[in-house]
């Protein structure tokens, strides 16, 4: 259970041109999910929260005019980057928060990545 | 400020031996703690993770982790190492109590090699 997929898996585009990367929650309904940027041999740097059915919030420094967030259904959130230029290029990762009755059992649960090169 | 550091970047271990990963947190609540582990090509896979009661937790693939308040620390261990645990492994925490997008902030990483 609670399987998260991302989709694509890999994807190489030319600057300028804008990349859509699918999250899915396979077998749970996830009100929230998170979005995160993963540089070569460093942490995650989370870039935005998508809440479903409503406009997603973005950290401090993330233009959310290049990277854009739809939350439209408990099991999907997409992520859009426009207009995309090389500095763009970095490992994407989604993931849906479970949780029910009490905290306990609140978890973030990770879709495997999408690697983005954009030439 | 809220922080994780995971102080050792990289660590080898030979198979068999045991394995502890460094966890020490700053935070300003009642944290609830995370280790997740990432191996190549793989997303993000959930360890274990604390929220309160026994301090010692026990996750899959025989890791546990101890949760030390007065140390601000949750370090991970493994009592033998099997050269399928040469990954990434990372430490988070988060707000024990409320806050609906419960945000994690993340610690650097530990790269773990396995030699044989």
């Amino acid at each position: 259970g609670a399987v998260v997929s991302q989709h694509p898996s890999w994807v190489i585009c030319k600057s300028g041109t804008s990349v859509k990367i699918e999250c899915r929650s396979l077998d749970f309904q996830a009100t929230t999910m998170f979005w995160y940027r993963q540089f070569p041999k460093q942490s995650l740097m989370l870039m935005a929260t998508s809440n479903e059915g409503s406009k997603a919030t973005y950290e401090q420094g993330v233009e959310k005019d290049k990277f854009l967030i739809n939350h439209a259904s408990l099991t999907l959130s997409t992520l859009t980057v426009t207009s995309a230029h090389p500095e763009d290029s970095s490992f994407y990762i989604c993931s849906a928060r479970v949780w029910g009755q009490g905290a306990s059992t609140d978890t973030q649960y990770f879709g495997p990545g999408t690697r983005l090169t954009v030439l | 400020a809220q922080s994780v550091t995971q102080p050792d970047i990289h660590i080898t271990v030979s198979e068999g031996a045991s394995l502890e990963l460094r966890c020490n947190y700053s935070y300003g609540a009642t944290p609830y703690l995370f280790w997740y582990v990432q191996s190549p090509g793989q997303g993000l896979q959930l360890l274990l993770k604390y929220f309160s009661g026994d301090t010692l937790v026990q996750g899959i693939k025989g890791f546990e982790a101890e949760f030390k308040r007065s140390q601000s620390s949750f370090n991970l261990r493994k009592p033998s190492v099997h050269w399928s645990d040469a990954a990434e492994y990372f430490c988070a925490v988060g707000p024990a109590h409320g806050g609906n997008n419960r945000k994690l902030i993340w610690g650097l990483g530990t790269s773990l090699a396995v030699n044989p």
